[in-house]
């Protein structure tokens, strides 16, 4: 099975600008989640979506959004770019599906990189 | 906040010796996971430990979760230089509204020197 694939990988764009990013999760998995890491506050997470519902959200402003196709595939926007908005975003599936066995094991992307100027 | 918090931030040894890792977290969880990350890329799964289990193995990793004292560690043995990674633990916990929601403290630094 092909992993998450996430493009671009790297990205510059300059503060008030705005971005989409794009994941393709793994063949099968219903849920596809958002993150972002920076160095100094670590690894956040942004949003969740499944079967393309926003299912959880982090706290983060609404300037970050995020859709869900119909085959999985997801999307996530940042406008109105800041400085600080410089990170690696991750993405990450899983099949997501409630029940008791419910695990939620996240398989990761390799992320995009992103340089705002 | 549901964040797991790893200590010790970063740690050094030599190839060959064990690792600890140890992981507090603050509510109740459904499970708790570890993941590794090499520099800048993305983090890989390693292992998953339930609520009603107390250990757990996968090849030359334990895992112990107390859920008493709200804390977890992960054990490497006989490290090797390709370990040498962050890693991260991973509470899952239910947010509300039927959802559950992962979230990561910021990591163990580990080096291992050949």
């Amino acid at each position: 099975k092909a992993g998450v694939t996430q493009t671009p990988r790297y990205l510059i764009k300059t503060r008030g600008q705005q971005v989409t990013l794009s994941c393709s999760p793994i063949s099968g998995h219903r849920s596809v989640s958002w993150y972002q890491q920076t160095p100094g506050q670590g690894l956040q997470f942004l949003f969740e979506y499944f079967s393309e519902t926003q299912r959880n959200k982090g706290n983060f402003p609404g300037r970050f959004s995020g859709r869900q196709f119909s085959n999985s595939r997801s999307e996530m926007n940042v406008s109105t770019l800041e400085l600080g908005d410089s990170a690696l975003y991750l993405c990450a599936s899983s099949t997501g599906l409630p029940g008791p066995q419910f695990a939620f094991e996240q398989y990761f992307g390799p992320g995009t990189r992103l340089t705002v100027t | 906040s549901q964040q797991g918090e790893e200590d010790p931030q970063a740690l050094s040894i030599q190839e060959g010796e064990n690792a600890t890792m140890n992981c507090s977290y603050k509510t109740s969880i459904n499970n708790l996971q570890w993941y590794r990350q090499n520099s800048g890329r993305g983090l890989v799964h390693l292992i998953l430990i339930r609520s009603n289990e107390r250990e757990k193995h996968s090849g030359r990793l334990r895992v112990t979760l107390d859920t008493s004292k709200k804390s977890s560690s992960l054990l490497i043995t006989a490290s090797r230089a390709a370990d040498t990674a962050s890693y991260f633990c991973a509470p899952l916990a239910y947010s509300g509204a039927g959802s559950y929601q992962l979230t990561f403290g910021k990591g163990t630094k580990l080096s291992v020197i050949p």
